[in-house]
């Protein structure tokens, strides 16, 4: 299995309060995804990261910032949480763009926001 | 935008059967093909990618199957046993970007 390890796996919070979750990956692969999955939308990319302090947005980054400032570290931060943010994020993991290079996801984390 | 289908939603069937999982997307641009495994509570496995310019790829019963030109891919799994019961989804990358556009899944149940 791909090191990827993900913190906190399970989060309950309230409305309005800050939320960051960890992805650490021990690959030293240079793309990190953020994506949360949710029912009858499927998975969806929140943020990605194509190296040390260069990311770009998803289809669904509104909300959501991230910081990448170690290889192996990605975070995803909830500036101000909703309830709509409750989800199940992963994160993924890639050697490089190519076609090649298959994604490896983490074991999520549940999120829950009252 | 592209669009990834797959049909059915849930499947059932005994165990030795062989059996077909289908996805289907609507921009045949793709780069690649990622079939996943979810099992509940758990992550994506990484099942078999197939390259835009590949038609398929086998990995022990699995084989998965391309056809850009019909925006169709299949996966096929030859006697199915009750460990393989799971959440199948397929995924395209697109040649423009760097994401996964994903299906909403096929939920396989194999019967003992």
């Amino acid at each position: 299995d791909a090191g990827i390890t993900q913190s906190p796996r399970h989060k309950v919070t309230e409305t309005g309060t800050p939320v960051t979750l960890r992805c650490h990956q021990t690959e030293n692969h240079r793309y990190m995804y953020w994506y949360r999955q949710d029912p009858g939308h499927g998975l969806r990319l929140i943020h990605y990261s194509y190296g040390v302090k260069d990311t770009d947005k998803g289809e669904v980054s509104d909300g959501y910032s991230v910081s990448r400032s170690k290889t192996e570290d990605f975070l995803l931060t909830l500036e101000s949480a909703t309830s709509s943010q409750t989800s199940v994020y992963f994160c993924a993991i890639s050697a490089s763009g190519t076609a090649d290079q298959p994604q490896h996801f983490g074991d999520g984390t549940r999120l829950s926001i009252l | 935008k592209q669009e990834v289908t797959q049909i059915p939603a849930a499947l059932s069937v005994p165990e030795g059967e062989n059996l077909v999982l289908n996805c289907s997307f609507t921009d045949s641009a793709i780069y690649n093909l990622q079939w996943f495994r979810q099992d509940p509570g758990k992550g994506l496995t990484s099942l078999l990618l197939i390259q835009s310019s590949q038609r398929e790829q086998t990995s022990g019963r699995l084989n998965a199957s391309l056809d850009k030109s019909s925006g169709r891919s299949t996966l096929y799994i030859a006697a199915s046993q009750p460990g393989d019961s799971a959440t199948y989804l397929c995924a395209v990358k697109e040649t423009s970007g760097s994401r996964l556009t994903f299906g909403e899944g096929t939920q396989l149940t194999v019967n003992p």
